[in-house]
């Protein structure tokens, strides 16, 4: 079965600090992967997707993922945060059939 | 683009009294999600559709709650008695169906609080 870990459930930076948010998918085969962010009181919406191509994938706000087949990761990356990317992020990945199977989120709270 | 509609945003109620949540998915889309979220389960996948069809409801906690999708264009999760345990965000999302590639767009939700 598909299933998605991130390993952090918090994560406490500064303003202007480098953030990687680290996620792990178990499936064999080829695979979709996400990241979803959701704002205080808010949905959650599509930050940045692969399913093909360059590895390195670039999402809105200045964040970027990296696919890793050999490891199985697909960490979330941006070089420096503002206090407006408090947030939490969702990993998510689908691999067959319609479902997507999400992480259990990492809280991200930025320090002005 | 609307995007996908839910209604109420909020909802608050006594234990005991039925509750329907509704979602009007994005237009063309063919798969229909429905999610709860909890500070203590995080994002809990309930029950989703495939072209109305229920296709898996294994999230579904208990015999209180129910979903339908009597047409493309419209769903509802009810809970009938609904109790304090159920208060949540519902999420309701929607995809086309058919490419694993294609992403889900979530609706703003709404907040259930069961007194």
């Amino acid at each position: 079965a598909q299933s998605v870990s991130q390993h952090n459930h918090h994560v406490i930076l500064s303003e202007a600090a480098s953030l990687e948010l680290g996620c792990n998918y178990s499936y064999g085969g080829t695979v979709n992967l996400f990241w979803y962010v959701q704002y205080p009181g808010q949905h959650l919406q599509l930050l940045l997707k692969y399913f093909s191509g360059d590895p390195l994938v670039k999402g809105i706000k200045g964040f970027e993922a990296e696919f890793i087949k050999s490891k199985f990761s697909f960490n979330l990356r941006k070089p420096s945060v503002q206090w407006s990317d408090t947030a939490e992020y969702f990993c998510a990945v689908n691999a067959r059939d319609d479902k997507i199977i999400f992480g259990k989120g990492t809280r991200l709270h930025i320090l002005p | 683009d609307a995007g996908v509609i839910q209604s109420p945003r909020h909802e608050v109620t006594e234990m005991g009294q039925e509750v329907t949540l509704r979602c009007k998915p994005i237009s063309g889309h063919n798969s229909l999600f429905w999610y709860r979220q909890t500070m203590m389960r995080g994002l809990e996948l309930l029950i989703y559709f495939n072209n109305n069809v229920p296709i898996d409801d294994s999230g579904m906690p208990e015999d209180r709650f129910s979903a339908k999708m009597p047409n493309a264009s419209f769903s509802t999760l009810k809970i009938q008695p609904s109790e304090p345990r159920d208060s949540a965000v519902y999420f309701c999302a929607s995809r086309i169906a058919g490419g694993t590639y294609n992403e889900q767009f979530f609706g703003p939700g709404t907040r259930l609080t069961v007194l």
